[in-house]
């Protein structure tokens, strides 16, 4: 079964600095990877996703994320984080070779922005 | 075009009691999902399905029920609520085309006490 690990809980980071939001999966066949956003008290917005292709992937926000098929890694950054950045951040992994394929969460990381 | 909507936003139940959550989706979406969101837990997903009159389980599925009767609805019942199932609750929907990319509601957020 697939899985995904998010390194790190919570993450604060300060205005202007480097964001990177570390993700893994398990599988031996490269899944669908997914990065969402969830703002508080609301629900989840897809920022970017790998399918195939360019293995470096923008998202929305100035956001990207880069897969990286020998480390199974699909790690987020930003240059430059901004306030509106404070969110949780899910990484999500489909199953490419299956028909229906529900998605499969990591355990979330919390990015706050100190001014 | 709403996208998907959820009902209620808000709900307090007492232990025992029954309650179900309504999800709706516009886009003319086949498969739909219901999950479960807990504090550094991430999303599980409790039930899908891939079409109307077909469900199937997921990852925490024990202590709901589901229904799909019309296409763009996914009823998640509870038939005797229990604290556990204190939680925040996301439907989403996605095509047949590109199943993979799935369309969020806003959530409902469950208390039972």
């Amino acid at each position: 079964a697939q899985s995904v690990t998010q390194l790190g809980s919570h993450v604060s980071v300060s205005e202007g600095a480097l964001v990177l939001l570390r993700c893994n999966y398990s599988s031996s066949v490269p899944p669908y990877l997914f990065w969402y956003v969830q703002y508080p008290n609301q629900g989840l917005q897809l920022l970017l996703k790998y399918t195939t292709g360019a293995t470096l992937v923008k998202g929305i926000n100035g956001f990207e994320a880069e897969f990286k098929k020998s480390e199974t890694s699909f790690h987020l950054t930003k240059p430059s984080a901004h306030m509106s950045d404070a969110a949780e951040y899910f990484c999500a992994v489909s199953d490419r070779n299956s028909g229906n394929t529900p998605l499969v969460f990591g355990k979330g990381t919390r990015l706050s922005v100190i001014a | 075009n709403a996208g998907v909507t959820q009902t209620p936003k808000f709900r307090v139940l007492k232990t025992g009691q029954s309650m179900t959550l309504l999800c709706a989706q516009d886009m003319n979406h086949e498969y739909m999902y219901w999950y479960r969101q807990d504090p550094g837990m991430g999303l599980r997903l409790i039930h899908y399905s891939v079409g109307e009159g077909t469900t199937a389980k997921g990852e925490v599925p024990d202590g709901y029920n589901v229904s799909r009767l019309k296409k763009q609805n996914f009823l998640l019942g509870l038939e005797s609520a229990a604290p556990s199932q204190t939680s925040v609750y996301f439907c989403a929907s996605s095509s047949i085309r590109v199943s993979y990319e799935q369309y969020f509601g806003p959530g409902t957020r469950l208390t039972v006490t």
